[in-house]
């Protein structure tokens, strides 16, 4: 069972370039997320799916963009790399819609350098 | 919106000693989670907590949720390097059918435990 797989690991940008992050999970979950993650920040929701077909703005959804076709994936797309979106991302997926006894699992994250 | 905000950001103890690492929100608390995060990993979910005065216990770990709903603490006994990572809270922005399972997160804080 390998859980939430995120790739690539590392990425460089060069400014204005695009990239897909992607994410999958084995797991069945319904609830999908994507955080980025900032020095000092904690975790930033930029979008969130309830299930495939349906994707919902977070709190820092500008510049990104993701698509959820089926229940695995959940592919975050960046068209215009800025310097600002250096960060780590983690996707993440859960269960249920309370979270209650399935709490979010975690990938490991990937780490975008944009210069 | 809500806000989570933890206290301190960092913290640096000696083996042995207890700690308390807190959580305060903007708004009443649904749902409380804890995880915890290792350098260049993602996050381990520790506990979560719903009910007013809750408390849980895992290993040397004690979350509470006090009554009102607004602040959650997390209590190591004990410390251990084992225990050295990044706390970050997380809460449920919404009850019932306004839920939305978008959670949102503290900005962590960081232990260090020196042995």
């Amino acid at each position: 069972n390998a859980g939430v797989t995120q790739t690539p690991k590392f990425r460089i940008l060069k400014i204005g370039q695009s990239m897909t992050l992607q994410c999958t999970q084995d797991m069945n979950h319904n609830y999908m997320y994507w955080y980025r993650q900032d020095p000092g920040m904690g975790l930033k929701l930029i979008y969130y799916s309830v299930g495939a077909g349906i994707t919902d703005k977070g709190e820092v959804p500008n510049g990104y963009n993701v698509s959820r076709s089926t229940t695995e994936d959940f592919p975050l797309r960046l068209e215009l790399a800025a310097p600002s979106q250096t960060s780590v991302y983690f996707c993440a997926s859960s269960y249920s819609l309370r979270q209650n006894n399935s709490p979010l699992h975690f990938g490991n994250g990937t780490r975008l350098t944009v210069t | 919106s809500q806000e989570l905000e933890q206290s301190p950001q960092s913290l640096i103890v000696q083996e042995g000693k207890n700690l308390t690492i807190n959580c305060t929100s903007s708004k009443t608390l649904y749902g409380l989670y804890w995880y915890k995060q290792k350098y260049g990993e993602g996050l381990i979910f520790l506990m979560m907590l719903q009910k007013g005065g809750e408390e849980k216990s895992h290993e040397k770990i004690t979350a509470k949720l006090d009554e009102k709903k607004q602040q959650s603490s997390l209590h190591i006994t004990a410390s251990q390097p084992s225990h050295a990572g990044i706390y970050l809270c997380g809460a449920d922005t919404g009850y019932g059918s306004s839920n939305t399972g978008k959670l949102i997160f503290g900005q962590g804080t960081t232990l260090q435990v020196k042995p």
